[in-house]
């Protein structure tokens, strides 16, 4: 079946605009990540969705990033308002998820945003 | 909250054994993985231990978790070329984490012929 998919794979936008980055799971995974790589740089959490539950958003660097997840499916990152800083690599990943649960997270090809 | 280290980078020559490592914070993590990815590549399973084991072989690789340390490493023997990649050590929690994944900032691998 189909992997995680993302879109765009490309985004160029100008200082100030606002973005959405969008994620479709695979079908049947409750968990879905959202994770940011800058140049060279590791993968930063930004927030994390599980089945009904609350998100955990610990990882969203300020207000100007938000996300929500509709129908327990496709997720959505908006960046309001996007700095050059914000410039990297958006990846999402799905899991079955659950905590305790060893279950395979896999990742999108992720969306190159560059903000100029 | 939670936090997962490693070394940046790792130079090994071909046909040596490559050791990463990888510290975390979070005693209540069930599952530690490593992920690989390769260049201009998504992000793969490579392979992963259950807490309760302290070490798990598969082929060319071997994990050794010390729970007490909370250190886990990732061993590749005859190391190839094809094995340059940016290895990522990532833990699932369970108790305030909620089953979340944290990686961390990944080890680049190079290998030379």
């Amino acid at each position: 079946g189909a992997g995680v998919s993302q879109s765009p794979s490309n985004k160029v936008t100008e200082k100030g605009k606002d973005v959405e980055l969008r994620c479709d799971p695979i079908s049947g995974h409750t968990a879905l990540y959202w994770y940011r790589q800058s140049l060279g740089q590791g993968l930063e959490f930004l927030i994390y969705f599980q089945g009904n539950s609350a998100p955990d958003k610990s990882g969203l660097p300020s207000d100007r990033f938000s996300a929500e997840r509709t129908g327990g499916s496709v997720s959505t990152l908006t960046i309001q308002r996007t700095q050059q800083e914000d410039s990297a690599v958006y990846l999402c990943a799905s899991s079955l998820g659950g905590p305790g649960r060893n279950t395979e997270a896999f990742f999108g090809q992720g969306t190159r945003l560059t903000v100029v | 909250g939670e936090d997962v280290e490693q070394s940046l980078f790792l130079s090994v020559r071909e046909g040596d054994s490559s050791v990463i490592n990888c510290t975390y914070t979070d005693s209540s993590s069930t599952y530690l993985y490593w992920y690989k990815q390769e260049p201009g590549a998504g992000l793969q399973l490579l392979t992963y231990i259950f807490s309760n084991m302290d070490m798990k072989q598969d082929q060319r690789l071997t994990v050794l978790l010390n729970k007490k340390d909370k250190h886990l490493s990732l061993r590749i023997a005859d190391t190839q070329t094809g094995d340059s990649a940016i290895y990522f050590c990532a833990e699932r929690g369970y108790g305030g984490s909620q089953g979340n994944l944290i990686f961390g900032k990944g080890t680049k691998l190079s290998v030379k012929p």
